[in-house]
């Protein structure tokens, strides 16, 4: 059954750097986004990334955050100067089409910001 | 202020057990409402529920929806161990993004 795959599965970084999280979505999905996870909280969507361009983001999305889709396969995640409260588990999903609200999810990659 | 509720929060049950949860929504342009499980990382999915009052079901899983009182329930028959988890309720918004709920957390004992 196809997967979504995230890069790295554990992420440990110094408050203040760059992180790049990194997702293959399913090869014939059209539409994208990520999604975080506090340890203990509710799921928390994050952006949705449809046609190279962003389609909706939340208010969590500011400006420390970027996405981009660079060679067609890759969807990435960036958080240009990470904060303690970054610390998460993040969820990359596709979907095919607008007809199917079923997301398929990664199996995520936990960040923790020290 | 769109969101989703859960109930109860945890529940621990023994195998055999049949148990309801339960989600409350209030959520502009609502589009569909999903259940997940979610074990050690990944949620995975579990139904999609549209229309109201159709039971959607695989195998010892039911769910169904009421879009006039906006809520729909899990139902979970002859628990087993494996059916330990926290079970998310999310609403699909617009065309793009899902709310979810805090979840369920259930746990099934031997």
């Amino acid at each position: 059954e196809p997967e979504v795959t995230q890069t790295p599965s554990h992420q440990v970084t110094q408050m203040g750097q760059e992180v790049i999280l990194r997702c293959v979505p399913i090869s014939n999905h059209l539409y994208f986004y990520w999604y975080r996870q506090i340890l203990g909280q509710k799921v928390e969507f994050l952006v949705s990334f449809y046609n190279n361009e962003i389609s909706e983001k939340s208010e969590i999305f500011d400006d420390q955050f970027s996405v981009e889709r660079p060679d067609g396969s890759n969807f990435t995640l960036k958080i240009r100067s990470t904060k303690l409260e970054d610390s998460a588990m993040y969820f990359c999903a596709s979907r095919k089409d607008l007809a199917n609200y079923g997301y398929t999810f990664g199996s995520g990659t936990r960040l923790t910001v020290v | 202020e769109d969101k989703v509720v859960q109930s109860p929060l945890s529940l621990v049950v023994h195998e055999g057990d049949t148990v309801t949860l339960n989600c409350s929504y209030e959520v502009t342009n609502f589009r569909s409402l999903l259940w997940y499980k979610q074990e050690k990382k990944a949620p995975t999915f579990l139904f999609m529920l549209t229309s109201s009052g159709i039971e959607k079901k695989s195998g010892r899983l039911s769910s169904i929806l009421d879009k006039k009182e906006l809520f729909s329930i899990l139902n979970i028959t002859a628990t087993q161990t494996g059916d330990s988890a926290i079970y998310l309720c999310a609403v699909a918004s617009g065309t793009y993004k899902y709310i979810f709920g805090t979840g369920t957390r259930l746990k099934v004992l031997a």
